[in-house]
């Protein structure tokens, strides 16, 4: 079992549409829970972060952390063209010096 | 500030070649890491440093080398390229102090090894 699973997708959503990506995880040790968006033939930028469980909301943007669930969740209000790009979940522990990534979920919105 | 830079942004090489992809960092950070992503595979971890002088291993390291003499610079050697390094390889840089520290990616290096 890979320590961090996601969804690859690709998912494609209409414009306006409220989109859903989700991450799981094994290590219980991790506490800082991040979110990187990745356009094409780009590096990965920072989207928001959240520290153990809880929400976080920035614009249209909110991501959820479930610790005893081990599940971890971002959330797109209104989605826009420009949201087209790959969400990739990473997260780390206090301890650890490496982030660890999910695969990615590539997101397609469709004007 | 510049932020992470990578060069080049495009190499081709044939197998058994080496080469060095260059990694900068301006923003002062101790720790360096380099990653490769491949389809399905999202972001592994090659090698790291916590500070000029100190090197570690992460999840896919052979066949990498890496060194950091200086604080700026994380320099990634391939020794002898073959076809299963062909991937697209990023550099990153944090801060290591308590708390969240954000961590910035390069551009990029797409390898293509024949």
């Amino acid at each position: 079992q890979k320590e961090v699973e996601q969804d690859p997708g690709p998912l494609s959503v209409p414009e306006g549409a409220i989109v859903s990506l989700n991450c799981t995880y094994s290590n219980s040790a991790f506490q800082y829970f991040m979110w990187y968006r990745q356009y094409s033939r780009k590096g990965p930028e920072l989207l928001m972060y959240t520290y153990s469980s809880g929400n976080k909301e920035d614009g249209r943007f909110t991501a959820q952390v479930d610790k005893s669930s081990k599940y971890i969740s971002l959330f797109i209000r209104d989605s826009q063209p420009s949201d087209s790009a790959t969400y990739l979940c990473a997260m780390y522990d206090n301890y650890g010096q490496n982030f660890v990534f999910g695969p990615g979920t590539r997101l397609s919105v469709l004007p | 500030n510049a932020g992470v830079t990578q060069t080049p942004k495009f190499q081709v090489l044939k197998t058994g070649q080496s080469m060095t992809l260059q990694c900068a960092q301006d923003m002062n950070h101790e720790y360096m890491s380099w990653y490769r992503q491949d389809p399905g595979m999202g972001l592994r971890l090659i090698h790291y440093s916590v500070g000029a002088g100190i090197t570690d291993q992460g999840e896919v390291p052979n066949g990498y080398n890496v060194s950091r003499s200086t604080t700026e610079d994380f320099p990634l050697r391939l020794l002898s390229a073959a076809p299963s390094q062909t991937s697209v390889y990023f550099c990153a840089s944090r801060h290591t102090t308590g708390g969240f520290n954000e961590q910035f990616f390069g551009p990029g290096t797409r390898l293509t090894v024949l």
